[in-house]
């Protein structure tokens, strides 16, 4: 596609349920990342994937949080048995290679609230 | 310590003014970008640097890896700048990984 897709936009979820949210990269783009900004926070580094090596988990906060990368496109972030501090907006990136040779680009945010 | 420090965190200014935003790091990188979020959360990636400076329009970013130290410089400021300004170094250890600047809030009033 033209951009980074996400999936909602936005989503509410009671305390305790699983939720997934979804990152559709650019078409060729080998490299996705995934953040989040809880409110009046800066960007926090979750996940990053780079073609076929294994992922870069070391910012997940908790094991009830993981992501897969289907096919070296999609990613899907999932979050189990969400408590009110996983509200945040969720941001990923993609970018043509590794952000240390390419820029990379944002897709809009799915904005997580955890009731 | 933070591993990246921004300043000033909040900065108000008048149409027109030029305006300079630093960014310090204490981490050895292999690049830095400046992101932009507007009011709406929407993030553009600005600019991706390693040495030197970069122009675009009425932006230009300046990074000097032996000081570690970045800035972005805005002439010219428009209201359409006012956004919170990101400054992201590149970290050399491990795969990619992105640290982050709480960012500046930067506010240009007509």
């Amino acid at each position: 596609g033209a951009g980074v897709s996400q999936s909602p936009s936005n989503k509410v979820t009671e305390k305790g349920k699983d939720v997934e949210l979804r990152c559709d990269p650019i078409s060729g783009h080998t490299a996705l990342y995934w953040y989040r900004q809880s409110l009046g926070q800066g960007l926090e580094f979750l996940i990053y994937f780079q073609g076929n090596s294994a992922p870069d988990k070391s910012g997940l906060p908790s094991d009830r949080f993981s992501a897969e990368r289907t096919g070296g496109s999609v990613s899907t972030l999932t979050i189990q048995r969400t408590q009110q501090e996983d509200s945040a907006v969720y941001l990923c990136a993609s970018s043509l290679g590794g952000v240390t040779n390419y820029g990379y680009t944002f897709g809009s945010g799915t904005r997580l609230t955890v009731v | 310590k933070n591993e990246v420090e921004q300043s000033p965190q909040n900065l108000t200014a008048q149409e027109g003014e030029f305006i300079t935003i630093n960014c310090s790091y204490s981490v050895g990188i292999s690049a830095l970008h400046w992101l932009q979020q507007h009011p709406g959360g929407g993030i553009v990636s600005l600019f991706m640097l390693s040495s030197g400076k970069k122009k675009h329009g009425r932006l230009i970013a300046t990074i000097n890896i032996q000081e570690k130290h970045s800035s972005l410089h805005i002439t010219a400021s428009h209201p359409r700048d006012s956004a919170v300004y990101i400054c992201t170094p590149s970290i050399i250890q491990g795969a990619q990984k992105l640290v982050f600047g709480q960012g500046t809030r930067l506010t240009i009033n007509p």
